[in-house]
């Protein structure tokens, strides 16, 4: 079966830096994907990594551990407008064409 | 003009109704797909497109019907749907679905569906 895990809320100060962390129990990995979705919006994609690091795009930055089944996304100098969902999807080459499973989000509330 | 359009944005329908969703993608992609999102839930995948062929039906009920004309259109028609079906509906699209990088999702805007 799969697996994703995430926490399910953060919060953390304007201007601070902010780690959110998925783990994931997939039977085989063919890459993993972070998404954004602000409220009543649709989700938009911010990151993919399938080899183990970081991969830095700006003030966000995405790793990948392929051994420990672990991803972050790190966001840096937080504004107001990064208060969002964020969703990691892991892709398994086990399973039919297309198909990511989400985790259930975790939802980031940036304060002043 | 936003790379995947859906309409309509907000639906409401009786549970003896017939409705049908609508997405276009102007991105040239390959893979178009339905996902289900509800509250508290992870996203949910109902239906994969690639070249216009049906290729995860991700066992769907019977009263969502999907219809993927050519790889710029894709339908969901809904019929006899129940409460629980009210959710929001998501249409995106990739430039293909066989895994990589290319499999990064666009979505649309989405249709919130309250089935009364």
């Amino acid at each position: 079966g799969q697996n994703i895990d995430q926490p399910t809320e953060m919060t953390a100060t304007e201007g601070a830096i902010v780690q959110i962390n998925c783990t994931y129990q997939t039977s085989g990995f063919n890459g993993l994907f972070w998404y954004q979705q602000h409220a009543g919006e649709a989700p938009t994609f911010l990151s993919y990594n399938v080899l183990d690091g970081l991969e830095e795009k700006g003030r966000f930055s995405s790793f990948l551990s392929r051994s420990k089944g672990y991803s972050y996304l790190l966001l840096k100098e937080l504004q107001m407008k990064d208060s969002a969902s964020y969703l990691c999807a892991v892709r398994d080459p086990n399973t039919n064409a297309g198909k990511s499973t989400f985790g259930d989000g975790t939802t980031l509330t940036v304060k002043p | 003009e936003t790379g995947v359009t859906q309409t309509p944005r907000h639906l409401v329908m009786g549970m003896t109704n017939k409705k049908s969703l609508k997405c276009e993608q102007h991105l040239g992609h390959n893979a178009m797909y339905w996902y289900k999102q509800s509250a508290k839930k992870p996203l949910e995948l109902m239906f994969v497109y690639s070249l216009e062929e049906r290729v995860e039906n991700n066992s769907v009920p019977s009263r969502f019907s999907p219809e993927c004309p050519n790889s710029s259109h894709l339908f969901l028609h809904l019929h006899t749907l129940q409460p629980e079906d009210s959710a929001l509906y998501l249409c995106a699209s990739s430039q293909d679905s066989g895994g990589g990088p290319n499999e990064k999702l666009f979505f649309g805007s989405g249709t919130q569906l309250s089935v009364l």
